[in-house]
């Protein structure tokens, strides 16, 4: 069974805390991409790779890291000076041809 | 710069009715285009997209959606709207030619009135 996964469904955050969300894909896919996604605000792109051991900063980078140790897999860490942390938090794979698949996604709360 | 809008923060329709969710971009170069659909707390499903060739496309659930070079529009459609359509409805443009970064509008809210 092909697709992408994230976890936790949910996750909560202390002040201060570094939280690191999961994303895993079978899919084969070499891009893979972080967006935020808030109320009103539609998808804002963190970070993407377009292939291993590398990745970019997108447009609100400021607070996160990623890593793209392997292939499928794409965990982005929010550090404690991410201000504004809680939101919903999607990730996605691309394949060639520009169309991306998503996961469940994540929603991050700060307690 | 490159943008993306969609003007409509919901749209109501009956069920049976056509639907019409709008979105303008603004690219330089040729534009590729996408529509997603996000159903509650999921992630977000792929519907069409748009990269050459003709102006209107086909594509998942019965949508199409009609790419219009001179208004710079790419509206969603569906001849007769289910309620199960209700959702909300992303429209999505690649940043450039040479990126694969892409931007996605704020959202409408489609609600298919039995």
């Amino acid at each position: 069974d092909g697709g992408i996964t994230q976890s936790p469904k949910y996750l909560f955050r202390k002040e201060g805390q570094n939280v690191t969300l999961s994303c895993e894909q079978n899919l084969n896919h070499d891009a893979m991409y972080w967006y935020r996604q808030d109320p009103g605000q539609g998808l804002r792109l963190i970070y993407y790779s377009q292939i291993v051991n590398d990745f970019q900063k997108g447009d609100i980078a400021e607070g996160y890291s990623v890593s793209r140790e392997k292939k499928e897999s794409f965990p982005l860490t929010v550090t404690s000076a991410q201000k504004n942390p809680t939101a919903f938090y999607l990730c996605a794979s691309r394949q060639v041809g520009d169309t991306q698949y998503f996961g469940p996604g994540t929603r991050l709360t700060v307690l | 710069a490159q943008s993306v809008a969609q003007p409509e923060d919901q749209v109501n329709v009956a069920e049976g009715n056509p639907l019409t969710v709008k979105c303008t971009y603004s690219v330089s170069g040729n534009p590729y285009l996408f529509w997603y659909v996000q159903y509650p707390n999921r992630g977000l499903q792929f519907l069409l997209k748009y990269i050459t060739g003709d102006n209107l496309v086909k594509g998942s659930y019965g949508f199409e959606a009609e790419f219009n070079k001179s208004q710079t529009s790419f509206h969603l459609k569906k001849p007769s709207a289910l309620v199960s359509d209700s959702a909300l409805y992303f429209c999505a443009v690649r940043e450039g030619s040479g990126t694969y970064k892409y931007i996605f509008g704020t959202g409408t809210r489609l609600k298919v009135l039995a």
